[in-house]
């Protein structure tokens, strides 16, 4: 099973101020088709999972472009050039390349 | 625009079974493979069970296997989530996910059904 691990940040962020998370995977991410399928979910507090990147870079529709996703092999990072009052949550990087499918422990934000 | 709801939640007893439901409406069910996923009471996310678009593939968490049966319906666009041998561990949110259309990426989460396992 591919274990993720995730980086905490140093609560609380700055409104306006950029922040990072880490994600680092126990094994690569490439699939036999040669996509990595790392993606990044946003859980605001009593909401369900929402998805904000996927494929390790790619925006989904509807995601303001102050997230981004960067990384390759085993090493990730969801960054948010300026953190908003919405941004609030828990963030949780998953895989989807090898089954189980697997979710990092997730990354409290706060402001 | 997508809506996935999920139902047939509730209180059991150890070893006790339910049947979770998930309606699916606003995309092409029969299109995309389908997910279960779960969240403690203040915990993280746990990936639970796949089935392939056809139906004709499906995975589990290894906690699950053998105990939990993932099926769809497309002629009403429902998924499905047998449970049985429920265990205290398996108490948690339910959730339906619809996988995107380039696969291997859970897209869209519904609400949750509770689960609770309890004598």
């Amino acid at each position: 099973e591919i274990v993720l691990t995730q980086s905490s940040l140093s609560s609380p962020v700055t409104l306006g101020q950029p922040a990072s998370i880490s994600c680092r995977s126990s094994q690569g991410l490439v699939h036999i088709d040669g996509n990595t399928y790392l993606s990044w979910v946003q859980q605001r507090p009593g909401q369900p999972p929402r998805l904000l990147i996927y494929q390790i870079s790619k925006r989904f529709s509807g995601v303001p472009d102050r997230f981004s996703g960067s990384g390759a092999g085993t090493d990730f990072t969801l960054k948010i050039s300026r953190v908003e009052a919405e941004d609030v949550g828990i963030y949780y990087c998953t895989q989807g390349t090898r089954f189980p499918w697997t979710f990092g422990p997730g990354t409290r934000l706060e402001i | 625009q997508v809506q996935l709801v999920e139902s047939g939640g509730g209180v059991v007893r150890p070893g006790g079974s339910l049947r979770l439901s998930c309606a699916a409406s606003g995309f092409g069910f029969s299109g995309h493979g389908m997910h279960w996923a779960r969240q403690g009471a203040g915990t993280g996310l746990e990936w639970v069970a796949y089935i392939s678009w056809n139906g004709k593939s499906t995975e589990y968490a290894g906690a699950v296997t053998g105990r939990f049966v993932i099926s769809r319906d497309d002629s009403t666009s429902t998924l499905f989530l047998e449970m049985n041998s429920l265990r205290p561990e398996d108490t948690g949110l339910y959730y339906c996910v619809k996988e995107f259309n380039t696969g291997w990426t859970l897209e869209f989460w519904g609400h949750g059904s509770q689960v609770i396992v309890s004598s």
